[in-house]
Parts: structure tokens; sequence; C-alpha cells
């Protein structure tokens, strides 16, 4: 079946634009989770939404950043005022349930980069 | 001192061998310990998880968790060059959802 989605795969932006980020998760999962992964780096959490609700946003790095899953499904992350420190990739993960047995499933991710 | 500590590597085996990746990890009320797998240029993708002291095999792959000592390793027995890839250790300090905190990742090379 189709795994997580994520568009666009590449972006490239001036600073001080604003971007928004889709991720399209598999199919019946309720668990969507934003990570942010600079070079050589491991993911980091940014985000993480059960059904609609988001449950917890420690990980944004500041109130430019923000994110919604308005139905329960598709989420969009959305960076306001870019700033090149904003580059990295942009990953996007779901999983069936929300405990800590169910795999997160990463989707190819968006690569920002703001120039 | 990092959340979760990885040696950056790379780690090279020749095929056949075992490979040993090591994960060292600050808090103590950490839940669940995951491995996951990226190649160059993809997505990290799930090899293991482990929850209780000891070990945890699934094919090749043996997971060790000694919460005591606050370490999680990978062993990766029989070696092949297509295991090459970063291997990332992730640590869930939650009890809800699966908050994963990452290391940086070991590369680990295996040469045929």
């Amino acid at each position: 079946g189709a795994g997580v989605s994520q568009s666009p795969r590449y972006k490239v932006t001036k600073r001080g634009q604003d971007v928004a980020l889709r991720c399209d998760p598999i199919s019946g999962h309720v668990s969507l989770y934003w990570y942010r992964q600079a070079l050589g780096q491991g993911p980091e959490f940014l985000t993480y939404f059960n059904y609609e609700a988001q449950q917890d946003k420690s990980g944004l790095p500041n109130d430019r950043f923000s994110a919604e899953r308005p139905e329960g499904s598709i989420s969009t992350l959305t960076i306001q005022r870019t700033e090149q420190r904003d580059s990295a990739m942009y990953r996007c993960a779901s999983s069936y349930g929300q405990g800590g047995s169910y795999e997160q499933y990463f989707g190819p991710g968006t690569r920002l980069t703001v120039t | 001192q990092k959340e979760v500590e990885q040696n950056s590597g790379p780690l090279s085996v020749p095929e056949g061998a075992i490979a040993s990746l090591n994960c060292t990890y600050s808090d103590r009320g950490s839940q669940s310990f995951f491995w996951y797998r990226q190649y160059s240029g993809k997505s990290p993708e799930l090899i293991m998880f482990i929850y209780s002291n000891g070990d945890k095999e699934d094919g090749r792959f043996t997971a060790q968790l000694n919460k005591a000592s606050q370490y999680v390793s990978l062993l990766i027995r029989d070696s092949q060059p297509s295991d090459s890839a970063t291997y990332l250790c992730a640590v869930n300090m939650n009890t809800g959802f699966q908050k994963l905190v990452f290391g940086t990742g070991t590369r680990l090379l295996v040469s045929p």
C-alpha cells in the first residue's frame, strides 16, 4: 500500500517568505509526527498529532512555526518569515496507534532551502 | 551532555563479521528504545525496539538493553555490504505517545 507522502520534495524560498509543507500519512494512521533533520544529525521532534488534536508542540523552535491537521488526516507544517537557519530536511511520520509499540513510518521528507 | 549519545563512526567491519553499535542515554525514566536504519539520502526505517532489560533477537539483529547502565546496543551478525548505512538510536522518554529523542547516528561500513 501507499506509504507516507510529503510535498513538495524540494522547496527553495527566499528569506522572509512563508512556506507550507504537506504530509499525507498512511491511511488509518491516527498518530502523526513532524521532525526536522539537519545533515549528519538524527531527526529532531517538532510536534505530534493524535487524530486532529495537536497534543505536543514543544519541539517547534519558535512562534514562526505552526502545524495543523484539521480533519485528522493530512497535516501542514507552516513556517512564516523563513530564515536561513530554517534550511533542513523536514520529515513527517505516522503510526497506527499512539502507544510505544507502534512503528513510526517516515515519509521521504521535504528538503527546504532558504536563500 | 546530550540526551542520546552515539559514536558517529564510521565503524568499519568486514563482510561476515559482527557489527556492534552502541548508544547511551541520560534519562533514567526512559521507557522504550528503538534502532532505526537510514541509508544515504533515504528516510529512517525501524529495525527493532526493546523495552525490557536483556536481549531481543530478530534474525541477524540483536538489541541489548541495560537500564542500570543506561546503555542500549545493536548487534548485527553476519554483516553484509547491504547493511552499510547510518544506524540511529532513539529513546522514548514519554509515557504517552512515542516522543522520540534520536542520537546523531553511527555510520556503518561493511566491506566485501
